[in-house]
């Protein structure tokens, strides 16, 4: 059992629609980071959430964490050929900072 | 500014053989972890070195071993390699352990036939 489940697993979309994408778990964080790879890189930290209910925004990303701290969300406006890759959400643990990452959601946004 | 490094970029082996893999950390950064990401998953981790010894580990058995070097830089070393191990293996370095930012490499992808 994953310990954070991200859905959809699958995204194809055209370009400029809009997409939501999920991080779920049981248990509640500290504190929840977001990454995107892209094919043969490897992931790149996005943005991390820190209090329950914060949203943060980057360009046209906004990343929600949910106010108990469990789950978090990856709003996409008017996607881009650009955004394609694998998203990964990520917490981090141990006394070294150890990284548990979900599963990813692959996306794919068509021109 | 160089980021974090990996080499080989690719590599083929074959069951049973041995493989080492090589990372330097981004400049200034003294901690570096190897992440294992099978095909179509999330990257999990492997282990952590810091002041060149072993800090933590994931569950991963023995035949995955590593070492640090007084300059930062890091091997991952893999025994009785099996077809299961063939993956993309990340390293990630941090300015310290304290540090949650890791930046990655490109990574390794390893093919075991």
């Amino acid at each position: 059992t994953q310990l954070l489940e991200q859905s959809p697993q699958f995204l194809s979309i055209q370009e400029g629609e809009n997409l939501t994408v999920y991080c779920n778990s049981s248990s509640v964080f500290s504190s929840l980071q977001w990454y995107r790879q892209e094919p043969g890189e490897g992931p790149v930290l996005l943005v991390t959430v820190v209090t329950g209910g914060e949203v943060k925004k980057l360009k046209r990303l906004t990343f929600q964490f949910g106010d108990a701290r469990k789950d978090s969300s990856l709003h996409i406006t008017a996607a881009q050929p650009g955004d394609t890759g694998l998203y990964l959400c990520a917490f981090s643990r141990g006394a070294g900072n150890m990284l548990t990452f979900g599963g990813g959601t692959r996306l794919m946004v068509k021109p | 500014d160089a980021g974090v490094t990996q080499s080989p970029t690719h590599l083929i082996k074959t069951r049973g053989q041995q493989v080492t893999l090589r990372c330097s950390p981004k400049s200034g950064h003294d901690t570096v972890s190897w992440y294992q990401q099978a095909l179509g998953q999330g990257p999990q981790f492997i282990f952590q070195y810091y002041e060149e010894e072993e800090r933590q580990r994931g569950n991963f058995p023995d035949r995955f071993s590593g070492h640090q070097f007084p300059n930062y830089s890091s091997e991952l070393n893999v025994n009785a390699l099996l077809l299961g191990d063939s993956a993309l293996y990340l390293c990630a370095s941090s300015l310290s352990r304290l540090q949650e930012t890791q930046y990655f490499g490109p990574g390794t992808r390893l093919l075991v036939l």
